[in-house]
């Protein structure tokens, strides 16, 4: 069965405290697997796709990597402006989504 | 990125009521839309799939007499919540597909008192 486990559930971080979010995968034949931004009361806001293992992808203080297992977003040195729930998604070959419960990041000043 | 519109992004409306929630995309046209609803701090749950001139697909245990979408044009489709009870209360978003990747709506607060 296809799914997404996201750990941690949350995480508190002082301001330029570097970290990484995990995303552990199974899925049937991947096609793409999706990192967003969720700000409370707003819907998901894309970040990155990542299609094969050893990618990378970069956007200001976010990477995201990919191994054939699991995806790491690494947040370095944050910001307060970058707390927010990190959703983490995988679309098979059915083309279907499936998403994880995703981290709850939050950056102290 | 695309950019789909949803509107209203928060609702209150009595029991018994139907409420309507549209989903836009902005630049682009959309043949399938999907609609999604999300409990605190769960995962996305795929409600149904909206297809452009024909009926939707719903997931399994989704009622498609209560959760009514119509995809009328490729740039909107809407959800229509009959007859609303207080348990249908959530955060419902929208999502169209360009190529491989998914673009979301701005969610809708429903709360049904």
């Amino acid at each position: 069965e296809d799914q997404v486990t996201q750990s941690p559930e949350a995480l508190r971080l002082q301001e330029g405290e570097s970290s990484s979010l995990n995303c552990s995968y199974t899925v049937s034949g991947l096609r793409g697997l999706f990192w967003y931004r969720q700000d409370p009361g707003k819907g998901p806001e894309f970040l990155f796709t990542l299609y094969s293992a050893g990618e990378e992808k970069e956007k200001e203080r976010l990477k995201a990597t990919l191994t054939k297992k699991e995806s790491f977003l690494h947040i370095t040195a944050p910001k307060p402006e970058d707390s927010a729930t990190y959703l983490c998604a995988v679309r098979n070959t059915g083309n279907q989504f499936y998403f994880g419960t995703g981290t709850s990041l939050t950056v102290i000043p | 990125g695309a950019v789909v519109s949803q509107h209203p992004s928060w609702v209150i409306c009595k029991s018994g009521t139907s409420v309507k929630i549209e989903c836009r995309s902005l630049d682009f046209q959309a043949t399938t839309m999907f609609w999604y609803r999300q409990f605190p701090k769960q995962s996305l749950m795929l409600m149904a799939t909206s297809n452009e001139g024909s009926k939707a697909t719903y997931e399994q245990g989704v009622e498609k007499d209560k959760f009514l979408i119509n995809h009328a044009s490729l740039t909107l489709s809407t959800l229509t919540v009959t007859s609303a009870h207080p348990e249908d209360s959530s955060f419902y978003i929208c999502s169209a597909r360009v190529k491989a990747e998914a673009f979301f709506g701005q969610g809708t607060r429903l709360t049904v008192v």
